[in-house]
């Protein structure tokens, strides 16, 4: 089973600034990976997948890079409401699919 | 607009029962596979199955096999999950999502508000 990891477990920034998120797996998922916000009461959004296309919608502020097994998520300025928790998610081996645990967004 | 509104959720007794159930609009139903996932209270997402366009292929997570089954109901646009022996670490919130096919794999890009699982006596 692949495992994802995230770092850092929370971040702590204040509107305007740029986010970093990381995400490392277990083993290579080529670039099968998708990033997703989610907000408190609400379902996850697909903001990014395949390692670094924008889904459909989604603010040009969002970046992602990486293959392997390496990956980063970026907000290049945050706005307020990109403060939430995101999530990386595998999908090398489909249908199944695995996530990782998580990095809360905070304000600073 | 994709529409997915999952229902059938409540509170059940460890050992019992349950069967939920996603009601799809806004998209052509039997043109995708569709999967269930959940997330316990405070706690991060988990895929728990996956059924594909005409029920050919069901997966499922180890934690479920063999007490979920996942089916779906292409005349009627809707999707279920018969969940039975039922126990303590069920309780979650329980979403349908769908997979879109993008260039090179397929990823669930349009997923329910959610129903809550509580599993308690």
């Amino acid at each position: 089973e692949i495992v994802l990891t995230q770092s850092p477990a929370t971040l702590s920034l204040s509107p305007g600034e740029r986010a970093t998120l990381s995400c490392r797996a277990s083993q290579s998922v080529n670039n099968f990976l998708a990033w997703y916000q989610q907000k408190p009461g609400q379902a996850p959004r697909l903001l990014i997948y395949d390692a670094s296309n924008r889904a459909t919608g989604i603010p040009a502020r969002f970046s992602g890079s990486g293959s392997g097994t390496d990956f980063t998520l970026t907000i290049s300025s945050l706005e307020p409401e990109d403060f939430a928790i995101y999530y990386c998610q595998q999908r090398s081996n489909w249908p199944l699919f695995t996530f990782g645990p998580g990095t809360k967004v905070d304000i600073k | 607009e994709v529409q997915l509104v999952e229902s059938g959720g409540g509170l059940v007794k460890p050992g019992g029962s349950l069967r939920l159930s996603c009601a799809a609009s806004g998209f052509t139903f039997s043109a995708h596979t569709l999967n269930w996932v959940r997330q316990a209270p405070g706690k991060g997402l988990e895929w728990v199955s996956s059924i594909s366009r005409s029920s050919t292929y069901i997966y499922y997570a180890d934690s479920v096999k063999g007490r979920f089954t996942i089916s779906r109901d292409n005349t009627n646009n809707s999707l279920h999950l018969q969940m039975n022996s039922l126990r303590g670490d069920d309780t979650a919130v329980y979403y349908c999502a769908r997979d879109y096919y993008y260039d090179s794999n397929a990823y669930p890009d349009s997923w329910g508000q959610g129903t809550l699982v509580t599993v308690s006596s």
